[in-house]
């Protein structure tokens, strides 16, 4: 069964560093989604990515983040200045479709911002 | 403000048992709704989703009860088994409104499955 991967699972860096987290999402899905969990508390929507642009952010996807799709395969989160709040899960998600659809999960990052 | 949000932390069940797992919203513009499971070190895992012109939807094992008059959601698994236990949360996402693809998550339920 098609997955989505993420790598690496776990990522530790200091404070102000960049960090770059991958995602290959499944194959012939067309939308993809960063969200992020903070240690105990609920899944909360980043971005969404579709046709090599962001068609929606939340309030927390600020300056300091950003997404790509470099090639044809890899779908990346990019941070670029950490702080400690930034630690937390980030879940990489694709669908077939907008809306009304089925989003597939990876596994996710661990970041931890020491 | 908009929020979907869950009844209780933590639901114990013995094995063999039904369980049931509720949601809250408070938009009432919400008009699709999924259930998550998330297992320790993983990711949410699809288990079901109900459009807001059904109030009932069958999976294997699993049921989800749509009450649009009260705002809440339902999951409900039957014979519950040991490989059950994970968090479960509800989503909200308005994407047949084109409120777009996000997902809305609520709090979570553990459910825990006794032997």
């Amino acid at each position: 069964e098609p997955e989505v991967t993420q790598t690496p699972s776990h990522q530790v860096t200091q404070m102000g560093q960049e960090v770059i987290l991958r995602c290959v999402p499944i194959s012939n899905h067309l939308y993809f989604y960063w969200y992020r969990q903070i240690l105990g508390q609920k899944v909360e929507f980043l971005v969404s990515f579709y046709n090599n642009e962001i068609s929606e952010k939340s309030e927390i996807f600020d300056d300091q983040f950003s997404v790509e799709r470099p090639d044809g395969s890899n779908f990346t989160l990019k941070i670029r200045s950490t702080k400690l709040e930034d630690s937390a899960m980030y879940f990489c998600a694709s669908s077939e479709l907008t809306g009304a659809g089925e989003q597939y999960f990876g596994p996710g990052t661990r970041l931890t911002v020491t | 403000g908009e929020s979907v949000g869950l009844h209780l932390p933590t639901l114990s069940v013995q094995e063999g048992d039904n369980s049931i797992i509720n949601c809250a919203y408070s938009n009432s513009a919400s008009d699709y709704f999924i259930w998550y499971k998330q297992e320790s070190g993983k990711g949410p895992q699809f288990i079901i989703d109900i459009r807001s012109n059904m109030d009932k939807r069958q999976g294997q094992r699993v049921t989800v009860l749509l009450n649009k008059t009260v705002k809440h959601l339902s999951l409900q698994i039957a014979a519950t088994q040991p490989g059950d236990s994970a968090v479960y949360f509800c989503a909200e996402n308005r994407g047949l409104t084109g409120g777009g693809n996000k997902l809305t998550f609520g709090t979570g339920t553990q459910l825990k499955v006794e032997l």
